[in-house]
């Protein structure tokens, strides 16, 4: 069974702050792992796909990391803004049409 | 702008009573997603289309059917709703297995 794990399941920051969660998965027959950002009332929106060990991804000021032989991405925020208040998701893929996610991380940024 | 559309947005339908709630795509994506997401918890797929090709996850029951008549549109059947289906139901493309998936809002179905 394919189990994607994330933590926190909620943060509040403060306007300002940076701010990072954990996405875990099984290792074994890894393919890629994709992040999402949903923010309410909108679609998901995908954020960065990685596929390589050691990958990083930046768009802005959120940057990703991929370790696929222990099996966890981290996600970072640098200098929360309001507007990146979201769900974040992550998904992992083993190659198939199957994609499993996350629970989500629920990020507050407060003014 | 190319996108993933889904009607209606909220959905209310009683107990035992069938629902269908849509899903069309401008991206001529050649597979389609439905997934279900109960509150905090991880979006649950339940079946996908390769083209006309459909495939049910194992676990997913069968009172929920799928329909995809063409490349742009697919459709979710919910046979004989229970309160257990309340949920939000969200439809995504992409263009390959694996790739990046494209969301639409999700349809939030309520069962009185």
């Amino acid at each position: 069974i394919l189990n994607v794990e994330q933590s926190p399941q909620s943060l509040h920051v403060q306007e300002g702050d940076s701010t990072n969660f954990t996405c875990s998965f099984p290792s074994s027959n890894f393919y890629a792992l994709h992040w999402y950002r949903w923010e309410t009332a909108k679609s998901p929106e995908a954020l960065f796909v990685m596929t390589l060990n050691g990958d990083e991804k930046k768009k802005g000021r959120i940057s990703a990391t991929l370790n696929t032989k222990e099996g966890y991405s981290y996600l970072y925020i640098k200098g929360s803004q309001p507007e990146d208040s979201a769900t974040y998701l992550c998904a992992s893929n083993t190659g198939g049409f199957k994609t499993i996610f996350g629970a989500g991380t629920r990020l507050f940024v407060k003014a | 702008d190319a996108m993933v559309i889904q009607n209606p947005r909220y959905q209310v339908t009683q107990f035992g009573k069938p629902v269908t709630l849509s899903c069309s795509q401008t991206l001529n994506h050649n597979v389609m997603y439905w997934y279900q997401q109960k509150s905090s918890q991880a979006p649950k797929l339940l079946f996908h289309y390769y083209d006309k090709d459909f495939n049910n996850e194992a676990d997913t029951p069968d009172n929920f059917q799928s329909r995809r008549p063409n490349t742009s549109f697919c459709f979710l059947d919910i046979r004989s709703p229970g309160l257990g289906d309340a949920a939000m139901y969200l439809c995504a493309t992409s263009s390959l297995q694996g790739h990046e998936q494209y969301f639409g809002p999700g349809t939030r179905l309520t069962v009185t």
